[in-house]
C-alpha cells in the first residue's frame, strides 16, 4: 500500500513560485505523477519522474528523491488561470497502477 | 489527441437501481480504470483492465463490478445503487507500458447522485 501526504491548501499571489510538496511511503516505488485538476473538470497530465533530479517543462518543474521519498512541483510566473488542485500520484509496482494524494488546493491571487 | 468519452455528465438514480456507467477510449489503449472521487478522499481506484475480458480490482471495488468485452470500451457496474455511492465518477486510460508514455488520461467525468 502507500502513504501519500501533500499540503491540502496553499495560497500565492500572481507571478510568483510556489512549492507544492508531496511525500510518499510505497512499496516498489517506480515514478511519480503529478496531475492538475480544475474545479468540474478531469486531471490533466503535468509531469513524471522516475529518476533522481529536476524535470522542467516551462513554467513548470517536478523534482524527486527516491531515498528520501519525496517529490515537489514548482509553478513559476503564477497566472490565475494556475489555481486548481495538484495531484501527487506515485506508481508502484511494474504496472500502470496509480494511487493518488488527495491534493492541494492552490489559490492564485491578484 | 487522445479522448475519452464518459456516456453522461450527470445522472440520478434511485437507491437499488442498477446503474451502468460507460467509458469509450479512441487511442486503441490497453489499460483502462474507473475511479470515484470524493471530497477529502481524492481519487481511489475501484478497478481496471489490462485487457479485453481482464479485469482487476483496485482499492474499493466494493457495491461495483466491471465489464470489458471491447478493447476501448470499459463498463462500472452499480449491481444496486446505495447512497454512499453518490460521488464523482471518472474513468481514464493508459497505454502499456515500454511505450514511452505512462500518463493516464482522464474522461470528463459523471457525477452520479443516488437517492
Amino acid at each position: 500500500g502507500q502513504n501519500i501526504d501533500q499540503p491540502t491548501e496553499m495560497t500565492a499571489t500572481e507571478g510568483a513560485i510556489v512549492q507544492i510538496n508531496c511525500t510518499y511511503q510505497t512499496s516498489g516505488f517506480n515514478g511519480l505523477f503529478w496531475y492538475q485538476q480544475h474545479a468540474g473538470e478531469a486531471p490533466t497530465f503535468l509531469s513524471y519522474n522516475v529518476l533522481d533530479g529536476l524535470e522542467e517543462k516551462g513554467r513548470f518543474s517536478s523534482f524527486l528523491s527516491r531515498s528520501k521519498g519525496y517529490s515537489y512541483l514548482l509553478l513559476k510566473e503564477l497566472q490565475m488561470k494556475d489555481s486548481a488542485s495538484y495531484l501527487c500520484a506515485p506508481r508502484e509496482g511494474g504496472g500502470n497502477k496509480l494511487t493518488f494524494g488527495t491534493g492541494t488546493q492552490l489559490k492564485v491571487e491578484l | 489527441d487522445v479522448k475519452v468519452t464518459q456516456s453522461s455528465r450527470y445522472l440520478v438514480k434511485r437507491t437499488g437501481e442498477k446503474v451502468f456507467l460507460e467509458c469509450v477510449q479512441d487511442m486503441d489503449h490497453e489499460n483502462m480504470f474507473w475511479y470515484r472521487q470524493d471530497p477529502g478522499l481524492g481519487l481511489r481506484l475501484i478497478y481496471f483492465s489490462y485487457d479485453v475480458k481482464m479485469k482487476e480490482k483496485g482499492d474499493i471495488p466494493e457495491g461495483y463490478s466491471v465489464s470489458r468485452e471491447k478493447k476501448e470500451r470499459f463498463s462500472l457496474i452499480l449491481e444496486s445503487a446505495s447512497t454512499n455511492q453518490t460521488s464523482m465518477y471518472l474513468c481514464a486510460s493508459s497505454p502499456i507500458l515500454g511505450t514511452g508514455h505512462y500518463e493516464q488520461y482522464f474522461g470528463p467525468g459523471t457525477r452520479l447522485t443516488v437517492t
